[in-house]
């Protein structure tokens, strides 16, 4: 079982670039998040999704862009990168509305630098 | 404004030695606490606590949640140069499905 993959491991940006984060989890899980960890910040909530099509914004959308178009995928999109998005990105997902007695399932994250 | 705050912000600690981690939240419509494991990827998690003095083991790991002080603590006995990670802590709101909060984690470092 893949569990949440994440890809790529870690990408260097220049300025004003744009790219896509790919998440899919093969749980058939509703839930699905995007979240960024800066050092000594713990995570921050950026989207999240409660099923195909629909998305919401979290903590800190700004610069970023996410679609559901399946329960699979959850893609993260940097429209144009700036320094301040540099951090490591993980996406996670999980079966119920809460964490129930499993948390969440975590990808194996990315990191990014914007240079 | 909702906040978990994680003591001490960084250990280091001999093997064998044990060890514990602090949690302390202020979170409205508080439903869970979350121990996570980050070791060089992602976040796995440990345990989810809900109720008061009721404790949570897994092997030399456990944990206890004090609703009335808003406070955790996870226990790490005999440690191992394995334990070494960052702990972070999490609070679940009830209110929403978008409001699980972290802590800025303990990084944790064992050495032989």
């Amino acid at each position: 079982n893949a569990g949440v993959t994440q890809t790529p491991k870690f990408r260097i940006l220049k300025i004003g670039q744009s790219m896509t984060l790919q998440c899919t989890q093969d749980m058939n899980h509703n839930y699905m998040y995007w979240y960024r960890q800066d050092p000594g910040m713990g995570l921050k909530l950026i989207y999240y999704s409660v099923g195909a099509g629909i998305t919401d914004k979290g903590e800190v959308p700004n610069g970023y862009n996410v679609s559901r178009s399946t329960t699979e995928d959850f893609p993260l999109r940097l429209e144009l990168a700036a320094p301040s998005q540099t951090s490591v990105y993980f996406c996670a997902s999980s079966y119920s509305i809460y964490t129930a007695n499993y948390g969440y399932t975590f990808g194996s994250g990315t990191r990014l630098t914007v240079v | 404004e909702d906040k978990v705050v994680q003591s001490p912000l960084s250990l280091v600690v001999h093997e064998g030695d044990t060890v514990t981690l602090n949690c302390s939240y202020e979170v409205t419509n508080f439903r869970s606490l979350l121990w996570y494991k980050q070791e060089k990827k992602a976040p796995t998690f440990l345990f989810m606590l809900t109720s008061s003095g009721i404790e949570k083991k897994s092997g030399r790991l456990s944990s206890i949640l004090d609703k009335k002080e808003l406070f955790s603590i996870l226990n790490i006995t005999a440690t191992q140069t394995g334990d070494s990670a960052i702990y972070l802590c999490a609070v679940e709101k009830k209110t929403s499905y978008d409001k699980v909060i972290f802590g800025p984690g303990t990084s944790l470092s064992v050495i032989p």
